[in-house]
């Protein structure tokens, strides 16, 4: 199937620095890619949409500024925290669709990122 | 309200043993509904889709309850590698916005 492929799996950084985190399609192109974050014991919770060429789409109370997406390719979106505090150190995982509306379930997920703000 | 409810759990199952459990969703524009199954620190898989009629997929059952709004999914014959948290999931268009419930966990003993 389709794999989806996320970097860095692991990453701890000092508050007030900028993380970037990759969310790459392998072998299909990705006009759409979903941003999600889990915090323990909780549900994935929608990010931001991610289109190839056009600007990201926020979920409400979801801060654009902070949480910057970049989905310049049809292979690669990119997560930036910016300015990073403890409080956003949370499991981040990205998917993507084979094919933009295709009305099924089966997102492909990125292995995700645990992030770790000090 | 949350869109996804799920009982957390855990349920403890010996091995062998037949575990259901619901999930309750609010949104009645719901047009697709799934179970995924998410090992701890791992990314979400699709375990299977929940189809209107009920399904079945070898030792796993779901079922639809559209008009209580709800879905449910029954493993028989539990292995020790079952365990993990099943997250039920609702799909309300067709551009891939997925709800995710918070998952109910599942621990399955010999």
């Amino acid at each position: 199937g389709a794999v989806v492929s996320q970097h860095p799996s692991w990453v701890i950084c000092k508050s007030g620095t900028s993380v970037k985190i990759e969310c790459r399609s392998l072998d299909f192109q990705a006009t759409t890619m979903f941003w999600y974050r889990q915090f323990p014991k909780q549900s994935l919770m929608l990010m931001a949409t991610s289109n190839e060429g056009s600007k990201a789409t926020y979920e409400q109370g979801v801060e654009k500024d902070k949480f910057l997406i970049n989905h310049a390719s049809l292979t690669l979106s990119t997560l930036t925290v910016t300015s990073a505090h403890p409080e956003d150190s949370s499991f981040y995982i990205c998917s993507a669709r084979v094919l933009a509306g295709e009305s099924t379930g089966e997102l492909f997920f990125g292995e995700g990122s645990r992030l770790t703000v000090l | 309200r949350k869109e996804v409810e799920q009982d957390p759990g855990p349920f403890n199952v010996p091995e062998g043993a037949t575990v259901a459990f619901n999930c309750t969703y609010s949104n009645s524009a719901s047009q697709s509904f799934f179970w995924y199954r998410q090992d701890c620190r791992k990314e979400p898989k699709l375990l299977m889709s929940v189809y209107s009629s009920g399904n079945e997929d070898g030792r796993f059952t779901a079922q639809l309850n559209r008009a209580s709004q709800y879905i449910s999914l029954l493993i028989r014959d539990s292995k020790l590698s079952d365990s993990a948290t099943y997250l039920c999931v609702t799909l309300t268009d067709s551009w891939g916005k997925l709800q995710f419930g918070a998952g109910t966990q599942v621990v399955v003993t010999p």
